[in-house]
């Protein structure tokens, strides 16, 4: 079975600021794909960036890019200028490639932007 | 406009009764999807469906049932409503089955007391 850890449960950062969210996952599986969702206060979870294993270059949405170290089994999200609509709760979550394979999610940071 | 919608956003009940979540989507997926949120923020599939026909069914008590009357809607029925159950509830959608994108609904907040 695979497993996501998010290892910091609360983060708080200085608006326009550089924050890391840090990911980690466990699977025997050699491709999958890794997603960063995005819950705001409001709820609702917006995916904020898709990563495919069998690719090596990193993702990048805007100001959102990811470190994905795939002998590490590490996948961090980066936020640059971080803005207030960046506070909510961040999900990093695995799926494996198959069609009956369900999304996986770590347990979620807390992140504050501090005005 | 509304991708996934959810009916109602909130719900408070009593034990013992039962309830029905509705979601409904307009993104022409085949595939969708019941999540649990709880209190810790915990997120759980529960159930997927692709083309109206049961994929994933997590180890969920049988007092939830799906029912998904067509691709676009896919409804979640709970009987004899227990304390425990109160958590976020949320439908999401995609283009098939695997690493496809979901789009998530807004959530339903069911409390039961």
């Amino acid at each position: 079975a695979q497993t996501v850890t998010q290892s910091q449960p609360e983060m708080s950062v200085q608006e326009a600021e550089t924050v890391t969210l840090s990911c980690t996952y466990d699977t025997s599986e050699s491709n999958y794909y890794l997603f960063w969702y995005k819950q705001p206060p409001s709820r609702q979870m917006i995916l904020v960036i898709r990563q495919e294993a069998y690719k090596q270059q990193n993702a990048t949405e805007n100001r959102f890019s990811v470190n994905f170290q795939k002998a590490a089994k590490s996948f961090s999200l980066k936020i640059s200028d971080s803005q207030l609509g960046d506070t909510a709760m961040y999900f990093c979550a695995f799926i494996p490639p198959f069609g009956n394979e369900k999304l996986t999610f770590g347990t979620g940071t807390r992140l504050t932007i501090i005005p | 406009d509304t991708a996934v919608s959810q009916t109602p956003k909130y719900l408070v009940t009593q034990m013992g009764n039962d309830k029905s979540i509705k979601c409904e989507q307009n993104l022409g997926h085949d595939t969708m999807y019941w999540y649990k949120q709880d209190s810790k923020k915990f997120l759980k599939i529960m159930f997927s469906y692709n083309n109206k026909e049961l994929i994933i069914n997590e180890t969920v008590p049988n007092r939830f049932s799906p029912k998904s009357p067509d691709k676009a809607h896919l409804n979640l029925h709970i009987n004899s409503l227990e304390l425990g159950d109160s958590a976020v509830y949320f439908c999401a959608s995609s283009f098939g089955l695997g690493a496809y994108e979901q789009y998530f609904g807004p959530g339903t907040r069911l409390t039961v007391t």
